[in-house]
């Protein structure tokens, strides 16, 4: 099945710091790639997605290109803000034909003023 | 929009009990809701698909005895831990699949986080 590496945290960054959260993946295909944001305590939010080679996601800022070349589907943002402290996984299709995804281990992100 | 509900959001039961967890889209109707578990600081796991008026599938190593699924209609599918023990203590997430083409995307319920004393 297709798997995700995501770069381990926590990643602490100052406020206005430009972000860079690693994503590569292993996947039959092309696959649609997603990045999810989980705030504490809360579930998971649809933080941006891309769907084909090439295309870049965007969302509140953040931004993440879908590169076949690497397998990667970096997320960044230019300047982080303390409300974006939470955790960011990186995730994609299990497999060909099943739609339940599978996560990278997750990216905590702490932003400090 | 595609809003997914969970109730409860917490609870807290006696070992033993059982448990049922509901997950509701709001705002679209799901034909394939998934099950996901989330250990303290861990990513999460997959535990089974639901699909309406069907069995779920389950993940390798997951009871399907123990955790009872049901999808009885468009927007809820409801998870039962039963006779729970304290190491079913976990966030239980689920998500419900928005579309049935080949780019359609999931959106994840708030979870619910289970603690059996």
């Amino acid at each position: 099945g297709n798997s995700v590496t995501q770069m381990e945290g926590p990643v602490t960054l100052s406020e206005e710091a430009f972000l860079t959260i690693n994503c590569t993946y292993t996947a039959t295909g092309y696959p649609s790639l997603f990045w999810y944001v989980q705030y504490p305590g809360e579930g998971l939010q649809l933080l941006l997605k891309a769907t084909k080679a090439d295309d870049k996601g965007s969302n509140k800022g953040f931004e993440a290109t879908y590169r076949k070349e690497t397998t990667s589907f970096h997320l960044e943002k230019g300047s982080v803000q303390v409300s974006d402290s939470a955790v960011y996984f990186c995730a994609l299709p299990m497999d060909t034909g099943r739609r339940a995804l599978t996560f990278g281990s997750g990216t905590r992100l702490q932003v400090q003023p | 929009g595609a809003v997914v509900s969970q109730h409860p959001s917490w609870v807290i039961c006696k070992s033993g009990t059982s448990v049922k967890i509901e997950c509701r889209s709001l705002d679209f109707q799901a034909t394939t809701m998934f099950w996901y578990r989330q250990f303290p600081k861990q990513s999460l796991m997959l535990m089974a698909t639901s699909n309406e008026g069907s069995k779920a599938t389950y993940e390798q190593g997951v009871e399907k005895d123990k955790f009872l699924i049901n999808h009885a209609s468009l927007t809820l599918s409801t998870l039962t831990v039963t006779s729970a023990h304290p190491e079913d203590s976990s966030f239980y997430i689920c998500s419900a699949r928005k579309g049935t083409g080949g780019t359609d995307t999931q959106y994840f319920g708030p979870g619910t986080r289970l603690t059996v004393l």
